[in-house]
């Protein structure tokens, strides 16, 4: 079975434009979270999803925001980039209800210029 | 809140022999789950075992175990007979369950740095 994946896997932004990333989780996974990890720090929560509907959210700025569609896949949406958005970002899919473990895919590095 | 704590930025071991990272964790969840992941130069976290706090027997998965040490608030990563290809950045992580079931978003350390020499 395919993993997590997300794409683009590079992109590269200048300040102040938009960006959205997408992830599509494993077949069968209900739940998508959504982490940003900036380099030589350990990821950071940002969004979680879960038939749909957001069920967490991180601390961060209405800037970022998300969704999730009806196959369960998923889009962060990054508005007015500014240089501190450069980073990895990650997203993790779970089954859901009583599964814990989430499993995470290769990342979307974003340098923002 | 939830806080987790690698307080080793880099380890090394020599191929073959055994390594341990330590990990410490503060949650006010009764219900929490321990998570070990690894980060090759590649970039792609890869689960290497989980620990259901409410079990007392410490998981393994091969070469990999863990010591939890529920009433510290300790869970360290023991990787025995170690390989080149175990040297990655190792996180410790954190996550309770949520109210609907499903996963609560995960609360992870700094990282540390394994070199495993030939």
């Amino acid at each position: 079975d395919a993993g997590v994946t997300q794409s683009p896997t590079h992109l590269i932004k200048t300040r102040g434009q938009q960006v959205t990333l997408r992830c599509s989780p494993i077949s069968g996974h209900k739940s998508v979270s959504w982490y940003q990890q900036v380099l030589g720090q350990g990821p950071q929560f940002i969004f979680q999803y879960y038939e749909k509907e957001e069920r967490g959210r991180g601390n961060f700025p209405d800037r970022f925001s998300a969704r999730q569609f009806p196959n369960y896949s998923s889009e962060l949406n990054v508005n007015a980039l500014l240089l501190g958005d450069s980073a990895l970002y990650l997203c993790a899919s779970s089954p859901g209800r009583d599964q814990e473990t989430q499993y995470f895919g290769p990342g979307t590095r974003l340098l923002v210029l | 809140a939830q806080t987790v704590t690698q307080s080793q930025p880099e380890m090394s071991v020599q191929e073959a022999e055994t390594v341990t990272l330590s990990c410490t964790y503060d949650t006010s969840e009764s219900d929490y789950y321990l998570f070990w992941y690894k980060q090759p130069p590649s970039r792609q976290m890869i689960l290497v075992i989980r620990q259901e706090a409410y079990k007392q027997q410490n998981a393994t998965e091969n070469r990999f175990s863990v010591n939890f040490q529920k009433a510290a608030k300790s869970f360290s990563l023991k990787i025995s007979d170690s390989q080149l290809g175990d040297a990655a950045m190792y996180f410790c992580a954190e996550g309770g369950s949520n109210a609907w079931g499903g996963s609560e978003k995960l609360v992870f350390g700094k990282g540390t740095k394994l070199t495993v020499n030939p």
